[in-house]
């Protein structure tokens, strides 16, 4: 399959908790994205982190990266309403061709914040 | 600033009709450009990809072909749609040529995406 694991599958914490998603994966990677869907809509980029970082943060986001492990982590703090989503990881692979490159995308966790 | 335009939203065609969706990006030039698939429920999954004019490589054996007639127009074909093509297709791009550190690795921006009923 071309795509990546995540877990979990689905996610319901209440308003104010911290979500934590996973995404492992088994090929070789450029940098690991992080992605948001509201139902129906396109994807919307979060935060990316390259292979050589192993933490980065974006507000509420924070992204962990272990290549060791090929394992990266999506920590939403502080949750809210709004934050309803499916979320994705998808791992950048070089193609052959320069300049290219081949986003693979996980199953995706679908978040639930409950008011 | 850059934009991508997706169209239709919805479509809905019957079995064997055929199929052009297109996909239109403003405001960059050389861009990569993507189409993916997504079932319900389910991830995306890689259909093509151009890093050119002309230049087009497909990921999967289907039903589909994609065709790149402009520098920034990405399109979407079937000759015979098949009820198995019924889905949620996006369209994508990200910077071209050397990108990133020259890695050509870089975030991808999507379009909203059709929503394809065969029936």
């Amino acid at each position: 399959s071309q795509q990546g694991e995540e877990d979990p599958q689905a996610l319901s914490i209440q308003e104010g908790e911290n979500a934590t998603m996973n995404c492992s994966y088994k090929t070789s990677i450029n940098n690991l994205q992080w992605y948001r869907q509201n139902s129906g809509r396109g994807l919307v980029h979060l935060i990316l982190i390259r292979s050589n970082e192993r933490e980065k943060h974006s507000g509420r986001l924070r992204v962990t990266l272990d290549t060791s492990k090929k394992s990266s982590s999506l920590l939403i703090t502080a949750s809210r309403a709004a934050d309803t989503a499916s979320y994705f990881c998808a791992r950048s692979e070089r193609y052959i061709i320069q300049g290219a490159q081949k986003l693979v995308f996980g199953q995706g966790t679908r978040l639930t914040i409950n008011p | 600033s850059q934009t991508i335009h997706q169209w239709p939203a919805t479509l809905v065609q019957p079995v064997g009709s055929p199929l052009s969706l297109e996909c239109t990006v403003e405001g960059t030039s050389n861009p990569n450009l993507y189409w993916y698939r997504q079932a319900a429920g389910r991830g995306l999954q890689l259909l093509f990809y151009s890093v050119g004019i002309g230049q087009i490589s497909s990921e999967v054996p289907q039903n589909l072909s994609a065709s790149r007639p402009q520098d920034r127009q990405f399109i979407l074909s079937s000759k015979k749609l098949l009820l198995s093509d019924s889905g949620f297709y996006l369209c994508a791009w990200s910077v071209g040529g050397l990108g990133y550190r020259g890695l050509g690795s870089t975030e991808a921006f999507f379009g909203q995406g059709t929503r394809l009923t065969v029936v």
